[in-house]
């Protein structure tokens, strides 16, 4: 089974950078990289995807090496409102059927 | 365009009792799947559906049951609610892969529906 390995918590002041990576070493090849946010009492909601190399979009970046095996959300000039859980998701190579699994999360913490 | 919306999205239950969720979905979406969240947790997959009359297993499958009768539905039930299966319940729904065989992988999730087991 796929499984993903992000840190468990990370804390940062308001307007930094915040970076999450993921470990992901069982990726499979037609696989992409999906990062969700997460808000109290709601449910995870995608923020972006991507295959390799970089994607960027209004809200963060993703890179991705070219072996796949990690990925790093990039969160730029963070605020009050980006104070949520983080997940990392991948296909699940074992099961064509697209199961997915979720690990724990990152709790990223914003400070004015 | 509702998305995907979760019946009902509180309930109470005493422990033995049985009752069923309602997850619903207006995307057409082929893919469809039931996750718990218990306090400070990551979600846990309980079952998943790849399309009409279709499910299996996920990581949590005990005490439950799941149902995919119709496209747009997906069904989880509780026979006999136990205390440990206190928890926030979210669907959700996504499209199938791509002809080209690479998923994109893009969950649509619903509001939750918070349950208590007494």
């Amino acid at each position: 089974l796929a499984k993903t390995t992000q840190p468990i918590s990370m804390d940062s002041y308001e307007g930094q950078e915040v970076n999450i990576t993921c470990s992901h070493n069982n990726i499979a090849t037609n696989d992409y990289i999906t990062w969700y946010q997460q808000f109290p009492s709601q449910g995870p909601r995608f923020i972006i995807q991507g295959y390799k190399t970089k994607v960027t979009n209004e809200v963060a970046s993703l890179f991705i090496p070219a072996d796949r095996k990690s990925s790093t959300l990039s969160l730029p000039r963070v605020s009050l409102s980006d104070t949520a859980v983080y997940y990392c998701l991948v296909g699940d190579p074992t099961d064509s059927w697209g199961k997915f699994q979720f690990g724990a999360g990152t709790q990223v913490v914003v400070t004015p | 365009n509702a998305g995907v919306t979760q019946t009902p999205k509180f309930r109470v239950l005493k422990t033995g009792q049985s009752m069923t969720l309602l997850c619903a979905q207006d995307m057409n979406h082929e893919y469809m799947y039931w996750y718990r969240q218990d306090p400070g947790m990551g979600l846990r997959l309980i079952h998943y559906s790849v399309g009409e009359g279709t499910t299996a297993k996920g990581e949590v499958p005990d005490g439950y049951n799941v149902s995919r009768l119709k496209k747009q539905n997906f069904l989880l039930g509780l026979e006999s609610a136990a205390p440990s299966q206190t928890s926030v319940y979210f669907c959700a729904s996504s499209y199938s892969r791509t002809s080209g065989g690479a998923y994109t992988g893009e969950l649509f999730f619903g509001e939750g529906s918070r349950l208590t087991v007494l």
